[in-house]
């Protein structure tokens, strides 16, 4: 129950696509549902996070889409960019809990220019 | 500057031996974190201190301690080292325990020989 399954675990897409990547949840505990992206090297940065009071949240080319009664969430980049190649985490948590906050497995993005 | 920082980048030792990890962060939040990043890049959560205290213990063999001689920094010490321990290990903090982002170090590389 404590599982965050991510999916796709890898994707390529032409710059200027639309990069989609898809979270599931088990545990309806879990209300804090945010996204951090890696590049090699570097330690995870949170991305972009929403509860699930609302259905979409939009920031900048990045957008989650959440399913509440689907368990399931998203992570659309609009127009990608070469700079966007990186590993991008979902994660969730009960309580917006930053020390219970279980990771998915991460999808290595890679934008072709 | 660096919010988050640990050293060393690159740890390279053999098998047995003990290597700590040291952690500090500038950015004055109370809560701070072990995590590990395996070969195939999953993360998980170790520890978690919260001004000095153990909050949470993840199943970690004795051998992992941590250890927070005040809240700005919390290092993290490996007796009897094994090839299993190889893998890359962020520091992060947190305002506190219960809402908001994680910041993360840029990770130390691990290599057990």
């Amino acid at each position: 129950q404590q599982q965050v399954k991510q999916s796709p675990q890898s994707l390529i897409v032409q710059k200027g696509g639309i990069s989609i990547i898809n979270c599931a949840y088990e545990n309806t505990a879990f209300d804090y549902f945010p996204w951090y992206q890696q590049f090699p090297g570097k330690g995870p940065a949170l991305l972009i996070a929403i509860r699930p009071d609302v259905s979409e949240k939009k920031e900048g080319r990045f957008t989650i889409s959440f399913n509440k009664s689907a368990k399931q969430f998203s992570l659309h980049i609009m127009d990608s960019q070469p700079g966007d190649s990186a590993t991008y985490f979902c994660a969730a948590s009960p309580g917006g809990a930053t020390n219970k906050l279980i990771f998915g497995t991460g999808t290595l993005l890679a934008v072709q220019p | 500057d660096t919010a988050v920082s640990q050293t060393p980048k690159y740890l390279v030792t053999q098998m047995g031996n003990d290597k700590s990890i040291k952690c500090e962060q500038n950015l004055g939040h109370d809560t701070m974190y072990w995590y590990k990043q395996d070969s195939k890049k999953f993360l998980k959560i170790m520890f978690s201190y919260n001004n000095k205290e153990l909050i949470i213990n993840e199943t970690v063999p004795n051998r992992f301690s941590p250890k927070s001689p005040d809240k700005a920094h919390l290092n993290l010490h490996i007796n009897s080292l094994e090839l299993g321990d190889s893998a890359v290990y962020f520091c992060a903090s947190s305002q506190d325990g219960t809402l908001g982002k994680l910041f993360f170090g840029s990770g130390t590389q691990l290599s057990v020989l």
